[in-house]
């Protein structure tokens, strides 16, 4: 398996612009987080899925952010105006199933910058 | 919630010396601490974990506490080199849905 595949890997945009970050999670696994990482606020949990299901958004900013899980081969977050304190390194993980409290496997991460 | 704290921010050590990173959780259901390593423009990934029936674990040269009562766990590098230059996290979490709160990083500058 090639892992969790985050793609942009980079992502430049405008304020104002709508921007889609995708993950494809490992093959099985049914836990997936979305994570924002930032120098001032660390490892930020903005939202979780189990079995595509939303499980607790509490974490995402604002109504710009949006999170969707299709299918279990599939998530996007949205943001939609982009701002420039957006601006972060936006990580997807996942968990296997059948254990709690096991090892998250991250993406390689999406830059954002939003100018 | 879960409030992690993690000390000191940043670390710097001569090579060959050893490296102690601390966290302090603040619920008690809290029962799995892992540590993430995470070196420069890559992806977190685990070095060791730790469940609350057990008080120490030890995997080469790191090795993590976990104290319930006091509610802190500490991770511990001996023997350090040049390639343990890295931010490391710790994290905790409760329960079945492997939610984790992550502390806020400590960057280890390992000087050779």
């Amino acid at each position: 398996d090639a892992g969790v595949i985050q793609s942009p890997r980079h992502e430049v945009t405008e304020m104002g612009q709508e921007v889609t970050l995708r993950c494809k999670p490992i093959s099985g696994h049914d836990y997936l987080f979305w994570y924002r990482q930032t120098m001032m606020r660390g490892l930020e949990l903005l939202i979780y899925f189990n079995n595509n299901v939303p499980i607790d958004d509490s974490g995402m900013p604002e109504d710009r952010f949006s999170a969707k899980m299709p299918n279990a081969s599939f998530s996007t977050l949205k943001i939609q105006p982009s701002e420039p304190r957006d601006s972060a390194v936006y990580f997807c993980a996942t968990t296997p199933p059948g254990t709690a409290n096991t090892e998250a496997f991250f993406g390689q991460g999406t830059r954002l910058t939003v100018v | 919630g879960e409030n992690v704290e993690q000390h000191p921010s940043t670390l710097s050590v001569q090579e060959g010396d050893s490296a102690v990173i601390k966290c302090t959780y603040s619920d008690s259901a809290s029962n799995y601490f892992p540590w993430y390593k995470q070196e420069l423009g890559k992806r977190p990934q685990l070095i060791i974990d730790i469940r609350s029936n057990v008080g120490e674990k030890k995997d080469q040269r790191i090795a993590v506490t976990l104290n319930k009562t006091a509610k802190h766990f500490s991770l511990h590098i001996t023997e350090t080199q040049p390639e343990d230059s890295a931010v490391y996290f710790c994290a905790a979490s409760r329960g079945n849905f492997n939610k984790f709160y992550f502390g806020s990083g400590t960057k280890l500058n390992v000087k050779p």
